[in-house]
């Protein structure tokens, strides 16, 4: 199995501002997924992170307000850019386990914007 | 498009057993997940099915049905702790690809 270490855990910023979340897997994985999980609701992807390429977005997300950085095969970020009452929600990364019949998630970050 | 429907709430009695449906219509299907998200926490991997059958763990098994599109997620000697939101999630492509997920359904343990 993988391990996933996301941070930070919860975090309440501004209108305006933006928050970077960081995902450290235990080992070399070629995908890493970004979910969005709005209040009550299931969750959604938003883009894919391949190391060495671009992300690729989902429909309804674009780059200008969650650019993804993938440096290498264990690590990446999402940045919610230009905060807004409305992106207030719990970000989560995925990964696939090597025999693709798993996927993990990291602890999530719930992020509140006032 | 991708559909995945399952109930969104549930009550059952602690020791009963709940059966927890989902129903999916997707673009390709290479297997279905099961995860329980207690509030605020992230989901927990719970069960894979690929091929049509019972996969049992333990309290938890899950069934899938390839032909008919449909899963269900079954919970034996309930306990309260089992109280949480079950989600249904679908890999339509093969591969390292990611999840389609159902909105969950928030089951709810009562003494």
């Amino acid at each position: 199995s993988a391990v996933i270490s996301q941070k930070p855990s919860r975090d309440i910023c501004q209108r305006g501002t933006s928050l970077t979340i960081q995902c450290q897997v235990d080992s070399q994985v070629t995908m890493m997924f970004w979910y969005r999980q709005q209040p009550g609701q299931s969750l959604t992807l938003i883009a894919t992170a391949n190391q060495g390429s671009e992300a690729t977005y989902e429909s309804g997300f674009v780059i200008d307000k969650f650019p993804i950085s993938r440096p290498n095969l264990t690590f990446s970020t999402l940045t919610v850019s230009n905060l807004s009452p409305e992106d207030s929600s719990i970000y989560l990364c995925s990964v696939t386990g090597v025999a693709d019949t798993e996927a993990f998630f990291g602890q999530g970050t719930r992020l509140t914007v006032v | 498009g991708q559909n995945i429907d399952q109930p969104t709430e549930m009550t059952a009695t602690e020791g009963a057993i709940v059966q927890i449906n989902c129903t999916y219509q997707t673009s390709g299907f290479n297997g279905l997940f099961w995860y329980q998200q207690h509030a605020g926490e992230a989901p927990t991997f719970l069960s894979y099915n690929v091929l049509d059958g019972l996969e049992e763990k333990g309290r938890f098994s899950s069934f899938l049905s390839r032909s008919k599109g449909y899963s269900y997620l079954l919970l034996k000697e309930l306990q309260m702790k089992d109280s949480a939101s079950y989600l249904c999630a679908v890999r339509a492509l093969s591969g390292n690809t990611p999840l389609v997920f159902g909105k969950g359904t928030r089951l709810s343990v009562i003494a």
